[in-house]
């Protein structure tokens, strides 16, 4: 099975400020991988897959990139909305997610 | 728009079984894999279970394997999951969950449902 590990598990950041998480999978898994957002008590949110592509109404400052075992997850210029927790997602074999990185203020 | 809405969740005593599901709208439901992803109380996402577009293919997380079984209606636009010999740790909120693609057996998963809880206590 594919292992996802996510850093750091929890962040503390300002509105403005740059934000940069990180995924590394257990083995390579191309361009395979997804970034979640969720908020407490809600259904997480698709913000980016095949590593780089953004979804459909998820706003520009968030961008992915990466390929093969490493993953980065950037929000330039944090807004009071992005406050949440974000997953890494492999789909090269079957389903996995990552730990989950606490954005907190 | 899409909608998914889950229900069958509650409190059901550890080795009884529980059946979920999952009413999908707004989109063509059986040109899509569906998936199960749970999460417990306090803690991450988990992968539970995928069913293809056509329900031909199955795959399960290996903590339920043997004991969960995932099934979809495509004449009724409705999936399942049938939870037998339940554990304490399969307590968690259930989300189901559309395939963006559709061959792919491990998403990513582009719509969710709003998630029903399971507590599975004496």
């Amino acid at each position: 099975d594919i292992q996802m590990t996510q850093s750091p598990p929890s962040l503390s950041a300002s509105v403005g400020d740059r934000v940069t998480i990180t995924c590394r999978a257990s083995q390579s898994i191309s361009d395979y991988l997804s970034w979640f957002q969720q908020k407490p008590g809600r259904a997480p949110k698709l913000l980016i897959y095949a590593a780089s592509s953004l979804q459909r109404g998820v706003p520009s400052r968030f961008s992915g990139s990466g390929s093969g075992t490493d993953f980065t997850l950037t929000i330039t210029s944090l807004q009071p909305d992005d406050f949440a927790t974000y997953y890494c997602q492999q789909s090269y074999s079957l389903a996995a997610f990552g730990g989950g990185t606490k954005v907190e203020i | 728009q899409v909608q998914l809405v889950e229900s069958g969740g509650g409190v059901v005593q550890p080795g009884r079984s529980l059946r979920l599901s999952c009413a999908v709208s707004g989109f063509t439901f059986k040109s899509h894999g569906m998936h199960w992803v749970r999460q417990a109380p306090g803690k991450g996402l988990e992968w539970v279970a995928v069913v293809s577009y056509d329900g031909s293919e199955k795959y399960y997380a290996d903590s339920v394997k043997g004991r969960f079984s995932i099934s979809r209606d495509n004449s009724k636009n409705t999936l399942f999951l049938q939870m037998n010999s339940l554990r304490g740790e399969d307590t968690a909120v259930y989300y189901c969950a559309k395939d963006l693609y559709h061959t792919s057996h491990g998403g990513p998963f582009d719509y969710w449902g709003q998630g029903t809880l399971v507590t599975v206590s004496s």
